[in-house]
């Protein structure tokens, strides 16, 4: 069974576009993560929920918003696509009390 | 405001050579640490965690980390490498609440057969 899972795997889509990435886990864990992972491998985060509560927004264009229906699943919606948001993206999630942290398998979007 | 550093970037061992990865870390008060592995084209998998006790972790694959909490380290070593333990290595820290985990920059490790 897959603890995390992400859609889509690869995106490909042209400057300007609206695109989305949704994020499941079935870990029964209260909080959920999205990070950037640049080409020289940096993890950056993004935002963090729990409980379907945001309680981390770092410094992120707000053409970036997420969006959590319930404590199992983290969507990320990117609006007005740029080159610069090529990236793989990962969600992950853990307990709150524990952070031990499990990751989606990635979303590789490439902007052109 | 707390931070890691990984120090090593890229490191090129041959087969069967003992490994040390470093880690240090800023901050002042009670940490989580950990270590996570990145194999090429794969998501981050926990190799290990320390929480509070024995300062000395033993993960998966072999894998073990030291805490020195008066050198504000917590380094990763094996004694002996494989070529699939090639791969990108990530140190973590959680200081507690509401903070996020910090991620260092990560050490790729290229393991030559």
């Amino acid at each position: 069974d897959t603890a995390v899972s992400q859609t889509p795997k690869y995106l490909v889509t042209q400057m300007g576009n609206d695109k989305s990435i949704k994020c499941e886990q079935n870990l029964g864990h209260d909080t959920m993560y999205w990070y950037k992972q640049d080409s020289k491998k940096f993890l950056k985060i993004m935002f963090s929920y729990n409980n379907k509560e945001l309680i981390i927004n770092e410094t992120v264009p707000n053409r970036f918003s997420p969006k959590s229906p319930d404590k199992a699943h983290l969507n990320l919606h990117i609006n007005s696509l740029e080159l610069g948001d090529s990236a793989v993206y990962f969600c992950a999630s853990s307990q709150a009390n524990i952070h031990e942290q499990y990751f989606g398998p990635g979303t590789r979007l490439t902007v052109t | 405001a707390q931070s890691v550093s990984q120090h090593n970037h890229h490191v090129i061992l041959s087969e069967a050579a003992s490994l040390e990865l470093g880690c240090n870390y800023s901050y002042g008060g009670t940490v989580n640490l950990f270590w996570y592995v990145q194999y090429p084209g794969q998501h981050l998998q926990l190799l290990l965690k320390y929480f509070s006790g024995d300062p000395l972790v033993k993960g998966i694959k072999g894998f073990e980390a030291e805490f020195i909490k008066s050198k504000f380290s917590f380094n990763l070593r094996k004694p002996s490498v494989q070529w699939s333990d090639t791969a990108e290595y990530f140190c973590a820290l959680y200081s507690g609440g509401y903070q996020k985990v910090t991620f260092g920059t990560g050490t790729k490790l290229q393991v030559i057969p």
